[in-house]
């Protein structure tokens, strides 16, 4: 089946210390996103590509950087974590926005980030 | 600035009874999806919503779209336990800019 895939579902790291997130799909969409959750919150959009071209948020922190080396993967690395970056992260895709009307969105099972 | 209302954010109710969760938006969009977030899961599309007065249901749950008041509802038919969730929905920015803004969620507790 073609889904979206996140490794790791859960990852731990200590407050400062670089960590990455990883997306994977087989959906060969054109859009990949990267989404912040945190608890009883709606999902906080930080950053997208369309194919190879990066759209930041105006209020993603400069801590957050984003690759996409391909059209299947995007990672998502956290420079130095704080405390407050603790929170589940979500990875999306959408079709070409181009030759689609819409732009529904396919969402991975995330990563659970926890800082200590 | 877009802004997209859900009420009410918190709903309980028993087993059998309907109920309706409402979104509204402040400015011109057609397009408005609904998705379902199950405890520490991902969201799950529920519903995509493209035109005045679209209309979807899948099972106990239907979804509709007035462009005009920039309102769509989620219709619940007696709910049993497993519609138990926090419901999301989103409008789509016009445009195709890829953004989606999102309400901020109902969590529906539907009681045995």
């Amino acid at each position: 089946d073609a889904m979206v895939i996140q490794n790791p579902r859960y990852q731990v790291t200590q407050f400062g210390k670089p960590v990455t997130l990883s997306c994977s799909q087989t959906l060969n969409h054109n859009v990949m996103y990267w989404y912040q959750q945190k608890s009883s919150q709606a999902p906080k959009l930080l950053f997208h590509y369309y194919d190879k071209d990066f759209n930041n948020e105006a209020d993603t922190p400069d801590n957050f950087q984003s690759r996409r080396p391909n059209t299947s993967f995007c990672f998502l690395d956290i420079r130095s974590p704080g405390l407050g970056d603790a929170a589940m992260y979500l990875c999306a895709t959408s079709r070409d926005l181009r030759l689609s009307s819409y732009n529904e969105q396919f969402f991975g099972p995330g990563t659970r980030l926890t800082v200590l | 600035e877009l802004k997209v209302e859900q009420n009410p954010l918190f709903l309980s109710m028993q087993e059998g009874k309907n109920y309706t969760i409402y979104c509204n938006y402040s400015t011109t969009s057609d397009r408005l999806y609904w998705y379902r977030q199950d405890p520490g899961k991902s969201l799950e599309s529920l519903f995509v919503l493209l035109s005045n007065g679209a209309v979807k249901q899948e099972g106990r749950l239907m979804a509709s779209l007035d462009t005009k008041a920039r309102l769509s509802t989620l219709h619940i038919t007696a709910a049993v336990h497993d519609l138990s969730a926090t419901y999301f929905c989103a409008v789509d920015i016009m445009g195709n800019t890829g953004k989606l803004i999102f309400g901020q969620g109902t969590t529906l507790q539907v009681k045995p």
